[in-house]
């Protein structure tokens, strides 16, 4: 079974640029959250998507973020316009949810992003 | 969800066993205890998961005392390629929550292994 796969691994953009990133979950997982580790801090959520659905946007920064899950498969996470203290590593995780037992996070291998 | 305190960094040697303690005093009746391993340049990676008691796979042993605010992740026998972080969450996981919930991420135990 494949895992989560994030697009693309690396990224290097300038300030004021637009960054996308994707990410395909696990197939058949309804649960998808987005996570980023900035330098030196500690991993942090994002937001959660049960399949389409915005489930908990808590943890975004600020309106330059914007994520999308059209049709409850793949999601983008879009920067724009990036700042510098954007820079860091965006995760990806999903899970299978269904209320059923406990819920795992699988976790892609993430973007590494860099605002110059 | 419960904050949770582990040792900032272990160092151990090949063919040792390493228990690793994670301390979550405030640890809620629905919180169950999951483990994480993260390499350099890689996506955390699913160890362990449990509510309390033992629970064992093939890669590890999750001990979980009667009051739960403490938990040990033990690892037989590391190799060089243990060498990681390791990550202590507790959260409403199961199915009272509706099987979802953010994970809340600490620093972490930086475990590294010596020949």
């Amino acid at each position: 079974e494949a895992g989560v796969t994030q697009f693309p691994s690396h990224s290097v953009i300038e300030k004021g640029q637009t960054v996308t990133l994707r990410c395909d979950p696990i197939s058949g997982h309804d649960n998808l959250y987005w996570y980023r580790r900035v330098m030196g801090k500690e991993i942090k959520f994002l937001l959660h998507f049960v399949k389409e659905s915005k489930q908990d946007e808590s943890g975004m920064p600020n309106n330059r973020f914007l994520a999308e899950r059209t049709g409850g498969t793949y999601s983008t996470l879009k920067v724009q316009p990036a700042e510098l203290e954007d820079s860091g590593v965006y995760f990806c995780a999903s899970s299978q949810g269904g209320g059923t037992g406990t819920d795992t996070q699988y976790f892609g291998p993430g973007t590494r992003l860099t605002v110059l | 969800l419960a904050k949770t305190t582990q040792p900032i960094s272990m160092d151990s040697y090949e063919g040792q066993e390493v228990n690793i303690t994670c301390s979550h005093n405030n640890i809620a009746t629905n919180d169950y205890i999951t483990w994480y391993q993260q390499f350099p340049s890689q996506g955390p990676r699913f160890i362990i998961q449990g509510y309390k008691t033992k629970v064992t796979n093939e890669v590890a042993s999750l001990f979980i005392p009667a009051d739960r605010k403490s938990s040990t992740l033990s690892l037989p026998r590391v190799s060089l390629s243990d060498t990681a972080v390791y990550y202590c969450l507790v959260g409403d996981i199961g199915m009272f929550s509706g099987g979802y919930n953010k994970l809340i991420f600490g620093a972490g135990t930086r475990l590294a292994v010596h020949p």
